[in-house]
């Protein structure tokens, strides 16, 4: 079965400094790999997708992700972050191949919290 | 204009009641999802329909009833409401790509749902 894990629960940044939320899944078979975000009392917002080619994709807001095949990892990442990058941040994998439904399997999300 | 849109936004009623949720989506999407979003912000998957059809059935008690009267509508009827029931439910849609699933999802507001 597919799982998704993201290691940070709570981070807390001051404005400016760099970002990097941890995701990692377990599937054996390819997958889709996804950054959702949830503004305060908003829905999920897609932040950056990756189906396959350069490993390093770019998203909006200055959001970048590295997808590496042999850890099993997708780790977001922002240079510099700012006061509205305030949210809950979901990651999220589904099953390429025969027999898949597009089913969404999320991590349990990162709150982030920027301070000013 | 809103592409996924969920009513009512908050939803507050009595053990024991039937309640629905209705959701529609102006994307010309094919695919259309029940998320729950339980007190630890953690998604959960329920039900997914492509072209009216049932694709995705969680595990999910039996007094949660989607309908799906046209691909642009998922509905949500839940019977004899829990405390368990609690949570925020999100609709989302998509379209289908076949085995690939690399389009993403769009979700709605979500609705509150508490339960007393």
């Amino acid at each position: 079965a597919q799982s998704v894990s993201q290691h940070n629960h709570h981070v807390i940044l001051s404005e400016a400094a760099s970002l990097e939320l941890g995701c990692n899944y377990s599937y054996g078979g390819t997958v889709n790999l996804f950054w959702y975000v949830q503004y305060p009392g908003q829905h999920l917002q897609l932040l950056l997708k990756y189906f396959s080619g350069d490993p390093l994709v770019k998203g909006i807001k200055g959001f970048e992700a590295e997808f590496i095949k042999s850890k099993f990892s997708f780790n977001l990442r922002k240079p510099s972050v700012q006061w509205s990058d305030t949210a809950e941040y979901f990651c999220a994998v589904n099953a390429v191949g025969s027999g898949n439904t597009g089913k969404l399997i999320f991590g349990q999300g990162t709150t982030l919290q920027v301070k000013p | 204009d809103t592409a996924v849109s969920q009513t009512p936004k908050y939803l507050v009623t009595q053990m024991g009641n039937d309640k629905s949720i209705k959701c529609e989506q102006n994307l010309g999407h094919d695919t259309m999802y029940w998320y729950k979003q339980d007190s630890k912000k953690f998604l959960k998957i329920m039900f997914s329909y492509n072209n009216k059809e049932l694709i995705i059935n969680e595990t999910v008690p039996n007094r949660f009833s989607p309908k799906s009267p046209d691909k642009a509508h998922l509905n949500l009827h839940i019977n004899s409401l829990e405390l368990g029931d609690s949570a925020v439910y999100f609709c989302a849609s998509s379209r289908s790509t076949g085995t690939d699933s690399n389009q993403p999802q769009h979700f709605g507001d979500g609705t509150r749902l508490s339960i007393l």
